[in-house]
Protein backbone atom coordinates (compact mmCIF):
# COMPACT_ATOMS: atom_id res chain seq x y z
CA UNK A 1 0.00 0.00 0.00
CA UNK A 2 1.38 3.56 -0.58
CA UNK A 3 2.37 5.74 1.96
CA UNK A 4 3.66 9.06 2.66
CA UNK A 5 6.10 10.06 5.61
CA UNK A 6 6.46 13.64 7.04
CA UNK A 7 8.72 14.38 9.86
CA UNK A 8 7.27 14.42 13.45
CA UNK A 9 8.33 17.91 14.19
CA UNK A 10 10.05 21.21 12.89
CA UNK A 11 10.81 23.87 14.74
CA UNK A 12 11.12 27.48 13.40
CA UNK A 13 11.67 31.26 15.18
CA UNK A 14 8.83 33.51 14.32
CA UNK A 15 9.41 35.36 11.16
CA UNK A 16 11.11 33.01 9.61
CA UNK A 17 10.34 30.65 6.84
CA UNK A 18 9.53 27.14 7.95
CA UNK A 19 9.21 24.12 5.47
CA UNK A 20 7.29 20.88 6.14
CA UNK A 21 8.18 17.46 3.68
CA UNK A 22 5.99 14.78 2.70
CA UNK A 23 7.67 11.79 1.12
CA UNK A 24 6.53 9.50 -1.06
CA UNK A 25 7.08 6.95 -3.95
CA UNK A 26 6.81 9.21 -7.15
CA UNK A 27 4.38 11.69 -5.07
CA UNK A 28 4.78 14.38 -7.88
CA UNK A 29 2.33 12.35 -9.84
CA UNK A 30 -0.11 12.60 -7.69
CA UNK A 31 -1.39 15.61 -6.07
CA UNK A 32 -0.89 16.47 -2.68
CA UNK A 33 -2.13 19.03 0.11
CA UNK A 34 -2.21 19.74 3.46
CA UNK A 35 -4.56 20.27 6.69
CA UNK A 36 -3.41 22.06 9.79
CA UNK A 37 -4.79 21.05 13.06
CA UNK A 38 -4.58 23.36 16.31
CA UNK A 39 -4.99 21.67 19.28
CA UNK A 40 -8.90 20.14 19.95
CA UNK A 41 -9.84 21.71 16.94
CA UNK A 42 -10.37 20.05 13.64
CA UNK A 43 -8.33 19.89 10.44
CA UNK A 44 -8.48 22.86 7.88
CA UNK A 45 -7.32 22.35 4.61
CA UNK A 46 -4.54 25.14 4.07
CA UNK A 47 -3.05 23.71 0.59
CA UNK A 48 -4.77 21.65 -2.16
CA UNK A 49 -4.16 20.49 -5.56
CA UNK A 50 -0.17 20.39 -4.52
CA UNK A 51 -0.12 24.32 -4.11
CA UNK A 52 -3.66 26.22 -4.18
CA UNK A 53 -4.53 28.09 -1.24
CA UNK A 54 -8.20 27.96 0.00
CA UNK A 55 -9.83 31.28 0.02
CA UNK A 56 -9.34 32.50 3.51
CA UNK A 57 -5.75 31.29 3.65
CA UNK A 58 -2.81 33.92 4.37
CA UNK A 59 -0.52 34.19 1.32
CA UNK A 60 1.80 33.20 3.61
CA UNK A 61 1.15 29.35 3.32
CA UNK A 62 2.81 28.30 0.04
CA UNK A 63 3.26 24.34 -1.60
CA UNK A 64 5.00 22.91 -4.00
CA UNK A 65 5.27 18.77 -5.38
CA UNK A 66 7.86 17.57 -7.74
CA UNK A 67 9.48 13.86 -7.56
CA UNK A 68 9.48 12.23 -4.48
CA UNK A 69 8.63 14.94 -2.38
CA UNK A 70 6.03 17.46 -1.82
CA UNK A 71 6.55 20.90 0.51
CA UNK A 72 4.79 23.02 2.60
CA UNK A 73 6.12 26.50 2.84
CA UNK A 74 4.56 28.94 5.49
CA UNK A 75 6.74 32.39 5.10
CA UNK A 76 6.96 35.19 7.99
CA UNK A 77 5.71 32.16 10.61
CA UNK A 78 3.59 33.22 13.54
CA UNK A 79 2.57 32.49 16.57
CA UNK A 80 -0.58 31.16 15.59
CA UNK A 81 1.07 28.51 12.90
CA UNK A 82 1.94 26.72 15.63
CA UNK A 83 0.18 23.70 14.67
CA UNK A 84 -0.07 19.94 13.24
CA UNK A 85 0.17 19.52 9.83
CA UNK A 86 -0.64 16.61 7.63
CA UNK A 87 0.12 16.13 4.02
CA UNK A 88 -2.65 13.79 1.91
CA UNK A 89 -2.49 12.35 -1.30
CA UNK A 90 -4.84 9.79 -3.88
CA UNK A 91 -3.66 6.34 -4.55
CA UNK A 92 -5.46 3.94 -6.10
CA UNK A 93 -4.80 0.89 -4.04
CA UNK A 94 -5.03 2.84 -0.77
CA UNK A 95 -7.64 5.81 -1.93
CA UNK A 96 -6.67 8.53 0.67
CA UNK A 97 -3.61 8.45 2.40
CA UNK A 98 -2.45 11.17 5.31
CA UNK A 99 1.47 11.35 6.92
CA UNK A 100 1.54 11.03 9.95
CA UNK A 101 1.63 14.58 11.34
CA UNK A 102 4.10 16.93 11.63
CA UNK A 103 4.11 19.61 15.15
CA UNK A 104 5.17 22.82 13.87
CA UNK A 105 6.74 24.71 16.98
CA UNK A 106 6.84 28.44 16.77
CA UNK A 107 10.11 29.81 19.22
CA UNK B 1 -21.74 28.58 5.65
CA UNK B 2 -20.81 25.07 5.35
CA UNK B 3 -21.76 22.83 8.22
CA UNK B 4 -21.11 19.32 9.37
CA UNK B 5 -22.06 18.37 12.70
CA UNK B 6 -21.72 14.82 13.15
CA UNK B 7 -23.02 12.69 16.52
CA UNK B 8 -23.83 9.38 17.80
CA UNK B 9 -20.67 8.42 19.20
CA UNK B 10 -19.84 7.08 22.86
CA UNK B 11 -18.75 4.35 25.04
CA UNK B 12 -19.61 0.95 23.66
CA UNK B 13 -18.30 -2.40 24.87
CA UNK B 14 -15.74 -4.53 22.18
CA UNK B 15 -17.96 -6.49 20.01
CA UNK B 16 -20.69 -3.92 20.06
CA UNK B 17 -22.00 -1.41 17.32
CA UNK B 18 -22.61 1.72 16.85
CA UNK B 19 -24.25 4.48 14.10
CA UNK B 20 -22.71 7.35 13.67
CA UNK B 21 -24.44 10.67 12.04
CA UNK B 22 -23.50 13.72 10.23
CA UNK B 23 -25.86 16.43 9.66
CA UNK B 24 -24.89 18.53 6.50
CA UNK B 25 -25.97 21.88 5.89
CA UNK B 26 -24.95 25.25 3.91
CA UNK B 27 -24.52 23.13 0.68
CA UNK B 28 -25.90 21.08 -2.18
CA UNK B 29 -25.51 17.76 0.10
CA UNK B 30 -26.33 15.15 -3.21
CA UNK B 31 -23.73 17.14 -5.52
CA UNK B 32 -20.68 15.68 -3.11
CA UNK B 33 -18.93 12.97 -2.04
CA UNK B 34 -18.35 12.33 1.41
CA UNK B 35 -15.93 10.53 3.78
CA UNK B 36 -15.31 9.72 7.11
CA UNK B 37 -11.79 10.48 8.73
CA UNK B 38 -11.23 9.31 12.40
CA UNK B 39 -8.22 10.06 14.73
CA UNK B 40 -7.00 8.49 17.59
CA UNK B 41 -6.67 10.65 20.47
CA UNK B 42 -3.31 12.35 20.26
CA UNK B 43 -2.25 10.69 17.00
CA UNK B 44 -2.62 11.22 13.52
CA UNK B 45 -5.39 10.70 11.03
CA UNK B 46 -6.72 7.74 8.96
CA UNK B 47 -9.38 7.86 6.33
CA UNK B 48 -11.90 5.51 6.69
CA UNK B 49 -14.66 5.67 3.67
CA UNK B 50 -15.82 7.43 0.97
CA UNK B 51 -18.92 7.31 -0.61
CA UNK B 52 -20.08 9.02 -3.56
CA UNK B 53 -22.53 11.88 -4.49
CA UNK B 54 -24.89 8.78 -5.80
CA UNK B 55 -23.68 6.58 -3.57
CA UNK B 56 -22.59 4.23 -6.56
CA UNK B 57 -19.17 4.24 -5.29
CA UNK B 58 -17.97 3.33 -1.93
CA UNK B 59 -14.42 2.83 -0.50
CA UNK B 60 -13.30 1.44 2.70
CA UNK B 61 -9.97 1.27 4.36
CA UNK B 62 -8.85 -2.44 4.98
CA UNK B 63 -9.21 -1.82 9.00
CA UNK B 64 -12.60 -1.67 8.61
CA UNK B 65 -13.49 -3.00 5.93
CA UNK B 66 -16.04 -5.73 6.40
CA UNK B 67 -17.40 -4.24 10.09
CA UNK B 68 -17.91 -0.99 8.82
CA UNK B 69 -20.63 0.43 6.46
CA UNK B 70 -20.82 4.02 5.04
CA UNK B 71 -24.51 5.47 4.06
CA UNK B 72 -26.49 8.59 3.24
CA UNK B 73 -29.89 9.69 2.53
CA UNK B 74 -29.15 12.59 0.34
CA UNK B 75 -33.00 13.63 0.98
CA UNK B 76 -32.44 14.63 4.69
CA UNK B 77 -28.72 15.62 3.98
CA UNK B 78 -26.92 13.12 6.10
CA UNK B 79 -24.02 11.43 6.14
CA UNK B 80 -23.97 7.73 8.50
CA UNK B 81 -21.81 5.16 9.05
CA UNK B 82 -22.59 1.96 10.75
CA UNK B 83 -19.97 0.80 12.72
CA UNK B 84 -20.27 -3.52 13.99
CA UNK B 85 -17.81 -5.44 15.33
CA UNK B 86 -16.03 -2.86 17.38
CA UNK B 87 -12.65 -3.21 18.79
CA UNK B 88 -10.27 -1.33 21.24
CA UNK B 89 -8.32 -0.10 18.16
CA UNK B 90 -11.62 1.37 16.89
CA UNK B 91 -11.63 4.14 19.59
CA UNK B 92 -11.01 7.35 17.60
CA UNK B 93 -12.63 10.94 17.11
CA UNK B 94 -14.00 10.46 13.85
CA UNK B 95 -14.82 13.31 11.68
CA UNK B 96 -16.85 13.32 8.69
CA UNK B 97 -15.03 15.46 5.91
CA UNK B 98 -16.46 16.76 2.37
CA UNK B 99 -14.46 16.01 -0.65
CA UNK B 100 -14.00 18.62 -2.88
CA UNK B 101 -15.01 19.55 -6.12
CA UNK B 102 -13.68 20.10 -9.57
CA UNK B 103 -10.43 20.17 -7.74
CA UNK B 104 -7.89 17.83 -9.03
CA UNK B 105 -7.19 14.87 -6.23
CA UNK B 106 -8.66 14.01 -3.28
CA UNK B 107 -8.88 16.92 -0.77
CA UNK B 108 -11.22 17.07 2.37
CA UNK B 109 -12.33 21.02 2.04
CA UNK B 110 -14.76 21.05 5.00
CA UNK B 111 -14.71 19.51 8.26
CA UNK B 112 -17.20 18.35 10.98
CA UNK B 113 -16.16 18.88 14.50
CA UNK B 114 -15.72 15.13 15.05
CA UNK B 115 -17.69 12.13 17.79
CA UNK B 116 -15.59 10.57 19.58
CA UNK B 117 -16.17 6.72 20.02
CA UNK B 118 -14.49 4.61 23.36
CA UNK B 119 -14.54 0.90 22.84
CA UNK B 120 -13.88 -0.45 26.16
CA UNK B 121 -15.15 -2.88 28.61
Amino acid sequence: SYEVTQPPSVSVSPGQTASITCSGDKLGDKYACWYQQRPGQSPVLVIYQDSKRPSGIPERFSGSNSGNTATLTISGTQAMDEADYYCQAWDSSTYVVFGGGTKLTVL
Amino acid sequence: EVQLVESGGGLVQPGGSLRLSCAASGFTFSSYSMNWVRQVPGKGLEWVSYISSSRSTIYYADSVKGRFTISRDNAKNSLYLQMNSLRAEDTAVYYCAREGIEVAGTTFDHWGQGTLVTVSS
